[in-house]
């Protein structure tokens, strides 16, 4: 079946550092892919998307390509700041249900030093 | 907009016990979604509504558990009776579905839920 594989935290990394995130997909038909990001004690919302192979999603300095062929969808950020510690889904809209249906990640926590 | 309003923030029962988490939604939204977060089993959809329909259940525990959506603007997760094991945050999100696909999902901001 359709579902998302990320790579397991925690992320540690001091101020300024480069962040990578992996994440791979398994899905039939072409899904619509996602970031979501969680603060303590928060809900998840939505950090940046993608809906076709090539795509580049970009917000708050993150960015993230969908690559069909390699089915992965990566999260980069150039230079981490204390205040993005936080945990980290990649997810994906599931083709099969007519794209109703989201499949999110195990989740990768990210801490930031100062 | 108020975004999705959960109730209550945070729930302490004992074992036996009837829960019932709620949600509103956002207003205009057509699709709901109910999350269960634990630390073993990170993030689980349990059933989502389309229009006020069930559409999958299928992420359901056990018949301990059911959900409702009498409307548009109102859903309600119950367990019963309620069990150690379903402590947890539950999430409730929504999202305007379109022809393809759907837009972003808006989260709650979740239910800490006790049970001991």
């Amino acid at each position: 079946g359709n579902s998302v594989t990320q790579m397991e935290g925690p992320v540690t990394l001091s101020e300024e550092a480069f962040l990578t995130i992996n994440c791979t997909y398994t899905a039939t038909g072409y899904p619509s892919l996602f970031w979501y990001v969680q603060y303590p004690g928060e809900g998840l919302q939505l950090l940046l998307k993608a809906t076709k192979a090539d795509d580049k999603g970009s917000n708050k300095g993150f960015e993230a390509t969908y690559r069909k062929e390699t089915t992965s969808f990566h999260l980069e950020k150039g230079s981490v700041q204390v205040s993005d510690s936080a945990v980290y889904f990649c997810a994906l809209s599931d083709p099969g249900t007519g794209g109703f249906k989201t499949i999110f990640g195990a989740g990768t926590r990210l801490f930031v030093k100062a | 907009d108020a975004g999705v309003i959960q109730s209550p923030r945070h729930e302490v029962t004992e074992m036996g016990q009837e829960v019932t988490l709620r949600c509103k939604p956002i207003s205009g939204h057509n699709s709901l979604f109910w999350y269960r977060q634990t630390m073993m089993r990170g993030l689980e959809l349990l059933i989502y509504f389309n229009n006020n329909v069930p559409i999958d259940d299928s992420g359901m525990p056990e018949d301990r558990f059911s959900a409702k959506m009498p409307n548009a603007s109102f859903s309600t997760l119950k367990i019963q009776p309620s069990e150690p094991r379903d402590s947890a945050v539950y999430f409730c999100a929504s999202s305007l579905a379109r022809t393809g696909g759907y837009e972003k999902l808006f989260f709650g901001s979740g239910t800490q839920l006790s049970v001991l």
